[in-house]
Formats: C-alpha cells, sequence, structure tokens
C-alpha cells in the first residue's frame, strides 16, 4: 500500500497568518494518464471529514480560495493563505492513485 | 439536500458480527462509487471497503479482507457492510461516503455521513 506521511502532526498558528503542510508518498502518485491523485480532507472537531481539495489543487464546492494546493509526484502541499477560527481541526492528506485508498496521519491544526 | 445516514452499529462481543447500512437520498445513487471509511478511537482515517455504482468491482483493505463484505442495493439507494469475526481493533466510527460518478477508482470521497460507531468488547 502506499504511504503517505504529513508533517507537521501539530501545527499552531496565528489568525490571518499564513499555513503550511506538508504530505509526501512513498509511491509516485502521477498515473498514466498524467494526472496526480492526491486530496486533501478537514475533520473539524465532532464533524465527519470534509473534501477540501481534490486532484492536486482543484477546489471542492464551497471551499474558500484561501486554500491551496499544489505539487506532484511525491511532494505534495496544502497552504491556507491566511488562517481563520474556522479553520481548525484535523486535516488529512488521501492518495486516489491505487484503490484502497489511503491517508496520511493527519496534522492537527490549532489557533495558538 | 444530499445525506448519507449510517445505521446498524453497536457493542458486539469479540468474535461477533454486524452489519451497517447507509442510507443515501438527494442524489442518483446508482451512479456513484460508495465507500466505508472508519476512525478508530482517536486516530486517523482507514478507508476499509469500495464498491463500483453497479457493485461489479469491490475493492477491502488488507486487514478486513475475508471478513468485512460491501455491497449495495440500488433500487433502495443503499449501502451496506457486513461485518464479521470482529475483534477489538475494529472498534471505530464507522462513516459512509460518496465518491465519483465517473471513473474506474475513488477519486475523490465528496460527501460523508455523520457517522456510526462499532464497539468491539466483552
Amino acid at each position: 500500500d502506499i504511504v503517505l506521511t504529513q508533517s507537521p502532526l501539530s501545527l499552531p498558528v496565528t489568525p490571518g497568518e499564513p499555513a503550511s503542510i506538508s504530505c509526501r508518498s512513498s509511491q509516485s502518485l502521477l498515473d498514466t494518464n498524467g494526472h496526480n491523485y492526491l486530496d486533501w480532507y478537514l475533520q473539524k472537531p465532532g464533524q465527519s471529514p470534509q473534501l477540501l481539495i481534490k486532484y492536486v489543487s482543484y477546489r471542492a464546492s464551497g471551499v474558500p480560495d484561501r486554500f491551496s494546493g499544489s505539487g506532484a509526484g511525491t511532494d505534495f502541499t496544502l497552504k491556507i493563505s491566511r488562517v481563520e477560527a474556522e479553520d481548525v481541526g484535523v486535516y488529512y492528506c488521501m492518495q486516489a492513485r491505487q484503490i484502497p485508498p489511503t491517508f496520511g496521519q493527519g496534522t492537527k491544526v490549532e489557533i495558538k | 439536500e444530499m445525506q448519507l445516514v449510517e445505521s446498524g452499529g453497536g457493542l458486539v462481543q469479540p468474535g461477533g458480527s454486524l452489519r451497517l447500512s447507509c442510507a443515501a437520498s438527494g442524489f442518483t445513487f446508482s451512479t456513484y462509487w460508495m465507500s466505508w471509511v472508519r476512525q478508530s478511537p482517536g486516530k486517523g482515517l482507514e478507508c476499509v471497503a469500495n464498491i463500483k455504482k453497479d457493485g461489479s468491482e469491490k475493492y477491502y483493505v488488507d486487514s478486513v479482507k475475508g471478513r468485512f463484505t460491501i455491497s449495495r442495493d440500488n433500487a433502495k439507494d443503499s449501502l451496506f457492510l457486513q461485518m464479521n469475526s470482529l475483534t477489538a481493533e475494529d472498534t471505530a466510527v464507522y462513516y459512509c461516503a460518496r465518491g465519483p460518478d465517473f471513473g474506474d477508482r475513488i477519486d475523490f470521497l465528496e460527501y460523508w455521513g455523520q457517522g456510526i460507531l462499532v464497539t468491539v468488547s466483552s
């Protein structure tokens, strides 16, 4: 199975400041069709996970444009341009290159 | 409004069985990949089973192969997870999640249910 490693595991942030989370894959997530199959999810406290970004950089419906994704192959990054209080929770990357999909261990974002 | 509502969870003894159900509404269920994802207490996410829109393909994580069976009834807009030979390691919140309506894989999980708790304990 493909193993995803996120860093950092804990990220204290100041509202209004940027934040960045890394996700590294044990294998390339680039398919023969040219697409990288990497998604990002946010699980807010007490809630189910929600899709933030699919295919590395495409924001899901309703996701604010302060969230952006980048990367290719084995290295990927989620960036929040200006953190807001509602962004707290655990962020997970997920690979969809192989079935079954696998998740990173999660990065807990909390307000300083 | 799109909804996924899980049911069937609860307390079960080690070695026992449980069947989870997920009732879908607000979208054309038969055209989407579906998955079961679990989250052990205080732990991360694990996608345990996936099923193609017509039920023709099913995929499982190694830890549940031979014990869990995913199925669907498109006529009743329902997804199921039959869980047998349960152990304490299967204790988790189980989420029903909707994949894409195209392709040959789970590209993403766009909508999730609220989750249902399964506790395996004597």
